[in-house]
């Protein structure tokens, strides 16, 4: 059975400073697909990356990089230099390839405080 | 613009009054799924649908029914709501292919069962 744990349930950082979201995943399958979503204040999920399990490769996006280590079956995603709209809740979640329901496994998210 | 589509956004009843929650995709995706959120529990699958008239049952079905008489449409029925089913509602939609795409969801409704 998959599973994904975000041991941080809340982290406060002052505007500016770097924050590393940690996720750690489980699952049997060889070949499956790790996700980050953004929840802000009003509610809706933003996508923010899709990566599959073949491909280990760091990924920069801006203020956004996701370190994908597959030894440590983790997924940590950091924000460099925090702005107050970053704060939101942030989801990890883990599909199965082959899962029929396309069933997106979550986290418990974790709740990112902005303090300017 | 494409989008998914959840109507109401906010919903008060109380228990056993049979209520629906729409969904609406405009993207022409084969895939639509109901998801529940709870505090500390992330997200947890309710009912997919992987076409027209094809659904099957996620983690947590009980209480719960949909239909998909028609591709942009997924509704989700509580015949008789209980106050453990308040909670926030997405719906969201893919493509289907065997690469999980990722999914698209609805602004989210939130329903508190009295």
């Amino acid at each position: 059975a998959q599973k994904v744990t975000q041991a941080q349930t809340e982290i406060s950082v002052v505007e500016k400073e770097d924050v590393t979201l940690d996720c750690v995943y489980e699952t049997r399958d060889t070949t499956y697909y790790l996700f980050w979503y953004k929840q802000p204040p009003s509610g809706e999920l933003v996508f923010l990356i899709r990566r599959n399990s073949f491909d280990e490769q760091n990924e920069i996006s801006g203020r956004y990089s996701w370190n994908f280590q597959k030894s440590t079956s983790s997924f940590n995603f950091t924000i460099t230099a925090s702005q107050v709209v970053d704060s939101a809740v942030y989801f990890c979640a883990l599909s199965e390839a082959g899962n029929a329901g396309n069933m997106l496994t979550f986290g418990g998210g974790t709740r990112l405080m902005v303090k300017p | 613009e494409a989008q998914v589509t959840q109507n109401p956004r906010y919903l008060i009843t109380v228990t056993g009054k049979k209520l629906t929650v729409t969904c609406s995709q405009n993207m022409n995706h084969e895939y639509m799924s109901w998801y529940r959120q709870d505090p500390g529990l992330g997200l947890r699958q309710i009912y997919y649908s992987m076409n027209v008239e094809v659904t099957d049952k996620g983690d947590v079905p009980e209480g719960y029914k949909v239909s998909r008489k028609e591709k942009r449409n997924f509704p989700l029925i509580l015949e008789s709501p209980s106050p453990n089913q308040t909670s926030l509602y997405f719906c969201a939609s893919s493509l289907l292919s065997q690469y999980n795409e990722k999914l698209f969801f609805g602004s989210g409704t939130q329903l508190s069962v009295l």
